[in-house]
């Protein structure tokens, strides 16, 4: 069953800290989305690839936030520096030809 | 612009009672629509998609064109649906971008 993995499951970081989120995508997904989830806003999308090409992070703060996918194998997150606000759970998803996508677990991350 | 709407952040039924959650979208083109479940801590997962008409673990959804509309229903709502469940519009287009909905949590009642 190919999966979605992040990393990591959890971080807690103190505010202005630099925090590094990680997703191997599905081996042959040509698609990668970061989603971030919060109780008030529910899913928001902040970036995705396509073909390790960012097509759009217009959902990100550019000031801190910033989105790579520096092989087929690895996309990542960053937001330097953290902000408390920055607290959600922060998913990825993959996926082939925008048919359905399959998302990971999530990195809950808690900026205190 | 699109747009996905769920109206109810939160929902609760008694087991073995009907359930609808509801799903309304705005979009220009031709809409392809799907539902997600998130069960507790747990990561998302495809629940159906429109295009498909089938029925998963006793859930069907009917997208209305007319009254922009993909509600998710089930007759008999069982203890272990209890989740957050979002809908979700892809857009055609360079990324075939998908737009969900805020999520409707639902709570069955034993």
């Amino acid at each position: 069953d190919a999966r979605v993995t992040q990393t990591p499951r959890d971080k807690v970081t103190e505010m202005g800290q630099e925090v590094t989120m990680r997703c191997q995508p599905i081996l042959g997904h040509n698609t990668v989305f970061w989603y971030r989830q919060t109780m008030m806003q529910g899913l928001e999308l902040l970036a995705y690839f396509r073909n390790r090409a960012p097509l759009d992070d217009s959902g990100m703060p550019k000031d801190r936030f910033s989105a790579e996918m520096p092989d087929a194998t690895l996309a990542t997150l960053k937001i330097q520096p953290s902000e408390p606000r920055d607290s959600a759970v922060y998913f990825c998803a993959s996926g082939f030809s925008g048919y359905g996508y399959t998302f990971g677990s999530g990195t809950r991350l808690t900026v205190v | 612009a699109q747009r996905v709407t769920q109206p109810e952040k939160l929902l609760s039924v008694f087991k073995g009672a009907p359930v609808e959650l509801k799903c309304n979208y705005s979009y220009s083109g031709s809409p392809e629509l799907f539902w997600y479940v998130q069960y507790s801590r747990q990561r998302l997962q495809l629940l159906l998609r429109h295009i498909s008409r089938e029925s998963i673990k006793g859930f069907t959804a009917d997208l209305n064109k007319g009254e922009t509309s993909f509600h998710l229903k089930k007759p008999f709502a069982q203890e272990e649906d209890s989740a957050m469940y979002y809908c979700a519009l892809k857009v055609r287009g360079t990324g075939n971008q998908f737009y969900f909905g805020t999520g409707t949590s639902l709570t069955v009642i034993p």
